[in-house]
């Protein structure tokens, strides 16, 4: 499975756009990019996830470089509900059913 | 949104016995469930990958005597845990694909924290 690298751990103020960058080097054609979180203590929730071109919705945006080996996750105003554990996640959607292999993530925390 | 349920949300048990949890997807019908544990301060680990009727799928290094995954029905998954050992002690979680979605998202239960006395 191709591998993501993310920081270990961000900061970011209420109300401030957040940047949080994967690279994934390894990346191979048919690799979809996917981005989940988890709050403490509960299950990971699904953000947003892209192929080739940026992509947008309600929670985030998603910008893919050009030649796909690195993402960036943009919260375009942190919230204190946004601080959690943020994955950066390759896979093969129809490969063992799209299985999700997580990293460790980025951890961000939001200063009021 | 689609949900997932987990049962019991937690769970104490004496060394030597078994535990078994419920994974269910309330709204949608689940043709894969995926099994993961997580130890504390760490990511989540894959353990198994169950797709409903069949044998679940183990990733390498879990044992699938100890860890016996059930796929009966489009709805249900469960892990059952069998002569648990303090080492057991983890958060377990499950995450379901749906059917006819054509989605790409998984949709995660809320965990279930198991502690082996």
């Amino acid at each position: 499975d191709a591998k993501t690298t993310q920081p270990n751990s961000m900061e970011s103020n209420e109300e401030e756009p957040v940047h949080l960058p994967c690279n994934h080097s390894t990346i191979s054609g048919t690799d979809y990019i996917h981005w989940y979180r988890q709050l403490p203590s509960q299950g990971p929730e699904y953000v947003i996830h892209g192929l080739t071109s940026n992509v947008n919705n309600r929670m985030a945006s998603l910008a893919i470089a050009e030649d796909r080996k690195s993402s960036t996750l943009i919260l375009h105003r942190a919230t204190l509900r946004d601080a959690a554990v943020y994955y950066c996640i390759l896979s093969l959607v129809y490969n063992q059913g799209g299985k999700l292999i997580f990293g460790q993530g980025t951890e961000l925390s939001v200063k009021p | 949104g689609a949900v997932v349920s987990q049962h019991p949300s937690w769970v104490i048990c004496k060394s030597g016995t078994s535990v078994k949890i419920e994974c269910r997807s309330l709204d949608f019908q689940a043709t894969t469930m995926f099994w993961y544990r997580q130890f504390p301060k760490q990511s989540l680990m894959l353990m198994a990958t169950s797709n409903e009727g069949s044998k679940a799928t183990y990733e390498q290094g879990v044992e699938k005597d100890k860890f016996l995954i059930n796929h009966a029905s489009l709805t249900l998954s469960t892990l059952t845990v069998t002569s648990a050992h303090p080492e057991d002690s983890s958060f377990y979680i499950c995450s379901a694909r749906s059917r006819g979605r054509g989605s790409y998202e998984q949709y995660f239960g809320p965990g279930t924290r198991l502690t082996v006395t």
